[in-house]
């Protein structure tokens, strides 16, 4: 059965601090990894990783993927009371319905 | 402007009604997912379809029903056989074979009163 585990659960950290959130999976035949952000309703499209090792950037995010430890993290550096947030890792497999598996979510609090 | 629209954005049901909760994109995508989420669980798939008059049973199929008639609704109904249906319900779409994540609606919330 795939499974995503995203760690930790919850952060509560300061403006200006810099926040790792980790995703570990299993999948069988895995296509792509992607993170979303959900502030109150819909989450937000944050990165697809598909290689190892390829950083990917937008702004203060960062994201990497590791295919041979099969987890990714995503980097956010000084923090601002907007990224807020649930983080959601999710995995996809090559299998019929192109289906995302999801983690619980982390919960991010950004105190002013 | 393309989008997904789910309505309505809060319902109530009372133990042993059905209720309906609706879904429709203009993206012109082939793919359409329902996830439910609760807290500290994540999302978990329900029902998902890839083409008009097909659909899948998801992880927690049992208790919902989905039809997919036209390619761009996708309506999920909660039935009385749901017996924790009291939860945030997300509709999704995805171009197949796109190499982005699925687009968002912006989810019902759902309470059993």
């Amino acid at each position: 059965e795939d499974k995503v585990v995203q760690s930790p659960l919850s952060l509560v950290v300061h403006e200006g601090d810099t926040v790792t959130l980790n995703c570990s999976y299993e999948v069988t035949n895995f296509r792509s990894l992607l993170w979303y952000k959900q502030e109150k309703k819909a989450p937000t499209f944050l990165f697809m990783l598909t290689s190892s090792g390829i950083e990917k950037k937008s702004g203060r995010l960062s994201s990497i993927l590791d295919k041979k430890e099969l987890f990714s993290i995503l980097n956010i550096t000084a923090t601002q009371t907007g990224d807020s947030a649930v983080y959601l890792c999710a995995v996809e497999g090559q299998e019929y319905g192109n289906k995302l598996v999801f983690g619980a979510g982390t919960i991010l609090r950004v105190k002013s | 402007d393309g989008g997904i629209t789910q309505s309505p954005k809060y319902l109530f049901r009372k133990e042993g009604q059905n209720v309906t909760l609706s879904c429709e994109q203009n993206l012109n995508h082939d793919a359409m997912y329902w996830y439910r989420q609760d807290p500290g669980q994540g999302l978990r798939l329900i029902y998902y379809s890839q083409i008009v008059n097909d659909f899948q049973k998801g992880d927690i199929a049992e208790g919902y029903s989905v039809s997919r008639e036209k390619k761009e609704s996708f309506p999920l109904t909660v039935t009385s056989a749901q017996k924790n249906p009291t939860a945030f319900y997300l509709c999704a779409s995805r171009e197949l074979g796109a190499s982005a994540g699925y687009t968002f609606g912006s989810g019902t919330r759902l309470t059993v009163v």
